[in-house]
């Protein structure tokens, strides 16, 4: 089956912009799409089909795939964005749907 | 604005049946438009899908659950349900309903706010 790997941590300081990474055999040929869990909480869509934004989703939040790796970026990070991310894929043929195991962001 | 509310109960002895629904509020669950999903997440772990279903009644199930899975859907309450078998502790965890959007590509664009359900006798 199909296996996405996501760093299990990042940690930055309020201001960068850090990368969470999302690893899978020629990814680039997948829809990917992220999700944002803070703790507590339901996941919220962040970025679907690899760089869309949903409405009230800030502008801070940006997505690219290429190749094996999707990248989710969030620039100019807030204290407000420290949450588990999440990728997601379908396994071809789209029978079901493949999650990443997670990246905890940390805002130091 | 949709919203999906999972209900049932939030303990479950071992062996037995997990059931929960989800009530689906501010458009219909019959729009073909969409489908439904059961994604779970044990304490401290990754999400988990379950399975879904068309309005049609079409279902997917996780291949390693879809033995003891079961979802339906009610069009005429606007809600859709889970039935779990044979449980375990290993069941044990936040269950979350969701909306998907997008075919064979779709997104899960509409979540519940999630409900623990503990399988411990």
């Amino acid at each position: 089956s199909y296996v996405l790997t996501q760093p299990p941590s990042v940690s930055v300081a309020p201001g960068e912009t850090p990368t969470i990474t999302c690893g899978g055999n020629n990814i680039g040929s997948k829809s990917v799409h992220w999700y944002q869990q803070k703790p507590g909480q339901a996941p919220v869509l962040v970025i679907y089909y690899d760089s869309d934004r949903p409405s009230g989703i800030p502008g801070r939040f940006s997505g690219s795939n290429s190749g094996n790796t999707a990248t989710l970026t969030i620039s100019r990070v807030e204290v407000g964005d420290e949450a588990d991310y999440y990728c997601q894929v379908w396994e071809s043929g789209g029978d079901h749907p493949v999650f990443g195991g997670g990246t905890k962001v940390t805002v130091l | 604005q949709v919203q999906l509310q999972e209900s049932g109960p939030g303990l479950v002895k071992p062996s037995q049946t997990l059931s929960l629904t989800c009530s689906v509020s501010g458009g219909s669950i019959s729009s073909s438009t969409y489908f439904w999903s059961w994604i779970r997440q044990p304490a401290g772990k990754g999400l988990e899908w379950i399975g879904r279903i068309y309005t049609s009644g079409s279902t997917n199930y996780s291949p390693s659950l879809k033995s003891r899975v079961t979802i339906s859907v009610d069009t005429s309450k606007n809600h859709f349900s889970l039935k779990l078998t044979s449980v375990t502790a290993a069941d044990t965890a936040v269950y979350y309903c969701a909306r998907c959007f997008g075919g064979s590509t779709a997104s899960f664009d509409y979540w519940g706010q999630g409900t623990l359900v503990t399988v411990s006798s």
